[in-house]
């Protein structure tokens, strides 16, 4: 099993652009969700979701936007890429049971 | 609402000194508390876990933390460091309901001194 997998690893976006980052897992877990790191404020949930087809605002949504067409794949949008969004972006999924997340390598991302 | 509070953003040891990051949560019902460790480039990996059984909880590569509500703590321990446990490290706490989704610590680095 591959895990939690995200693509791009990396990315350098002008301000504007939009972009997409993809997240798949191979688990079939039901709950997905996308975080970003930044230094010295751990992570912060952006979005997440509780099955194909849903998705939810967490505690950082404004500017991105999210879906989740199939159940191993859950997308996070940026339709016009703030320097503010510079950022590393992980995701994760998680199985009813047990509780935890298993999280991707992240995608760090760059607005110029 | 759940916070968490990671005391020391930063903390070194010597190897084969006793490591201790401090956690201390808030949560309005009973919490599940975990730790997370990231490596350099990496994602975070699962620590351990407190989800209302044992209140002493033993982890990967000889971490354990202790749940104590009375001081509404959570605080991971290894006796003795090495080398290859210098990372960062999150505690995150979850309600336990619905989604379950986690609040995180700001994290605290760690440093290993040969």
């Amino acid at each position: 099993n591959a895990g939690v997998t995200q693509t791009p690893k990396f990315r350098v976006l002008k301000t504007g652009q939009s972009m997409t980052l993809l997240c798949a897992q191979d688990m079939n877990h039901e709950y997905m969700y996308w975080y970003r790191q930044d230094p010295g404020m751990g992570l912060r949930l952006i979005h997440y979701s509780v099955g194909e087809g849903t998705t939810a605002k967490g505690e950082v949504p404004d500017g991105y936007n999210v879906s989740r067409l199939k159940k191993q794949n859950f997308l996070l949008g940026l339709e016009s890429a703030a320097p503010s969004q510079t950022s590393v972006y992980f995701c994760a999924s998680r199985a009813g049971v047990p509780r935890e997340q298993f999280f991707g390598p992240g995608t760090r991302l760059t607005v110029l | 609402a759940q916070s968490v509070t990671q005391l020391g953003s930063h903390v070194s040891v010597s190897e084969g000194a006793l490591v201790l990051l401090r956690c201390n949560y808030s949560s309005s019902v009973p919490p599940y508390l975990f730790w997370y460790v990231q490596y350099p480039n990496q994602g975070l990996q699962l620590l351990l876990k407190y989800t209302s059984a044992a209140t002493l909880v033993k982890g990967i590569n000889g971490f354990e933390a202790e749940f104590k509500k009375s001081e509404t703590s959570f605080h991971l321990t290894k006796p003795s460091a090495h080398m290859s446990d210098a990372a960062e490290y999150f505690c995150a706490v979850s309600d336990g309901r619905g989604a379950q989704k986690l609040v995180f610590g700001q994290g605290t680095r760690l440093t290993i001194n040969p």
